[in-house]
């Protein structure tokens, strides 16, 4: 079965640094990877995905998030935080099933300091 | 092009009432998705619908009911609401030839 572990369940940065959300999956074959971010009261928005090619993928509002296979990892990054990013992120795999289900973790809760 | 429409936004029940989630795509997409979110635990899927007439169950189909009887259209029935079913409820579709996901913006149900 599919799986997916986020191992911080909240993080705080300050605005301007830099950040690293983590992201494990479990999957029986080469999965398809998704960020998605959540914003208060809204819906769900695709950040990026990894179908297959470059490793390393970019993303919306300057994210960016590398495949590791070894690792069974999809980390997310942002070189430079800003205030606006605070939000909830989840990670999701899935896709090449019956019905292209998504199995989502558990989420990230990003706070940013001034 | 609205995207996924859900209605309501918030809803309170009482314990034993029945209620149904609409959730409308002009996507014209055939996969739709009902997941729910509880804080901490991630969207647990529900219930799915590859194509009109055609549903199936998720990870946590219990108390919930479906029916796709259009390409647009996918309601989820809650017969006997319970405590346990207070939850934020998301309603997504899926393009067929790619898993790119769009979400509406959800329904916060709380079963008093």
């Amino acid at each position: 079965a599919q799986s997916v572990t986020q191992p911080d369940i909240h993080i705080t940065v300050s605005e301007g640094a830099s950040l690293e959300l983590r992201c494990n999956y479990s999957y029986g074959a080469t999965p398809y990877l998704f960020w998605y971010v959540q914003s208060p009261g809204q819906g769900l928005q695709l950040l990026l995905k990894y179908f297959s090619g470059d490793t390393l993928v970019q993303g919306i509002k300057g994210f960016e998030a590398e495949f590791k296979r070894s690792q069974s990892s999809f980390n997310l990054r942002k070189p430079s935080v800003n205030w606006s990013d605070a939000a909830e992120y989840f990670c999701a795999v899935g896709g090449r099933n019956a019905g292209n289900m998504l199995t989502f973790g558990g989420g990230t809760r990003l706070m940013v300091k001034p | 092009n609205a995207g996924v429409t859900q209605t309501p936004k918030f809803r309170i029940l009482k314990i034993g009432q029945s209620m149904t989630l609409q959730c409308t795509q002009d996507m014209n997409h055939n996969y739709m998705y009902w997941y729910r979110q509880d804080p901490g635990m991630g969207l647990k899927l529900i219930y799915y619908s590859v194509g009109a007439g055609i549903t199936d169950k998720g990870e946590v189909p219990n108390g919930y009911n479906v029916s796709r009887s259009t390409t647009e259209d996918f309601p989820l029935r809650l017969e006997l609401a319970a405590p346990s079913q207070t939850s934020v409820y998301f309603c997504a579709t899926l393009r067929q030839l790619s898993t790119e996901a769009f979400f509406g913006q959800g329904t916060r149900l709380t079963v008093v």
